[in-house]
């Protein structure tokens, strides 16, 4: 079974500032999915970024950028330019190319974007 | 706006008593899902399925069931519920081709007492 695991529960940053967030997981297939999903005080899931693991370039939107390091089986999450709407629930989710039925989520990092 | 709608948005319940959370998508996404999430574990898969007239059971299915009868719904029910079921509960959904996202509704609070 794959395990996701942030091991910080929570972060904080300054306004302008840059945080990173970690995550790892198990697994023992090659082709799958890595996403970070943030959730802010309305409790809507939105996806940041998605990462496919057959490809070897970081994925980047805007402010936000991946560490995806496939034999390590790390996926951390870089915010550049914290902005006050950036305070949220983040949370790592993994699912494997096969089958497509399970996503994983780790137990998430709460970040505070401090003025 | 195109998405997903559940309902209730929050609800308390009485121990034992049956209640069915609703969702429907209008995206006619192949596949939908129920997670529930609570503090310091994340999301948890509660049930799935892949098409209308199928699903599959998740990481935490016991007490809930669901049904498809069409691509649009997707509705959980708790048979008899417990204290334990106090959750927050989200219903997802994925277009049959794409790389793996789901989309979210807003999620149901259910408080079982």
């Amino acid at each position: 079974a794959q395990t996701v695991t942030q091991s910080q529960p929570e972060m904080s940053v300054q306004e302008a500032e840059t945080v990173t967030l970690s995550c790892t997981y198990d697994t023992s297939e090659n082709n799958y999915y890595l996403f970070w999903y943030k959730q802010p005080p309305s409790r809507q899931m939105i996806l940041v970024i998605r990462q496919e693991a057959y490809k070897q370039q970081n994925a980047t939107e805007n402010r936000f950028s991946v560490n995806f390091q496939k034999a390590a089986k790390s996926f951390s999450l870089k915010i550049s330019d914290s902005q006050l709407g950036d305070t949220a629930m983040y949370f790592c989710a993994f699912m494997k190319q096969r089958g497509l039925v399970d996503m994983r989520f780790g137990a998430g990092t709460r970040l505070t974007v401090k003025p | 706006i195109a998405g997903i709608t559940q309902a209730p948005t929050s609800q308390i319940l009485a121990a034992g008593r049956r209640m069915t959370l609703r969702c429907t998508q209008d995206m006619r996404h192949n596949a939908m899902y129920w997670y529930r999430q609570d503090l310091g574990l994340g999301l948890r898969l509660i049930h799935y399925s892949n098409t209308a007239g199928t699903t599959g059971k998740g990481e935490v299915p016991d007490g809930y069931s669901v049904s498809r009868a069409n691509t649009d719904d997707f509705p959980l029910t708790l048979a008899s519920a417990v204290p334990s079921q106090t959750s927050v509960y989200f219903c997802a959904s994925r277009a049959a081709k794409n790389t793996g996202e789901l989309f979210f509704g807003e999620g149901s609070r259910l408080t079982v007492l």
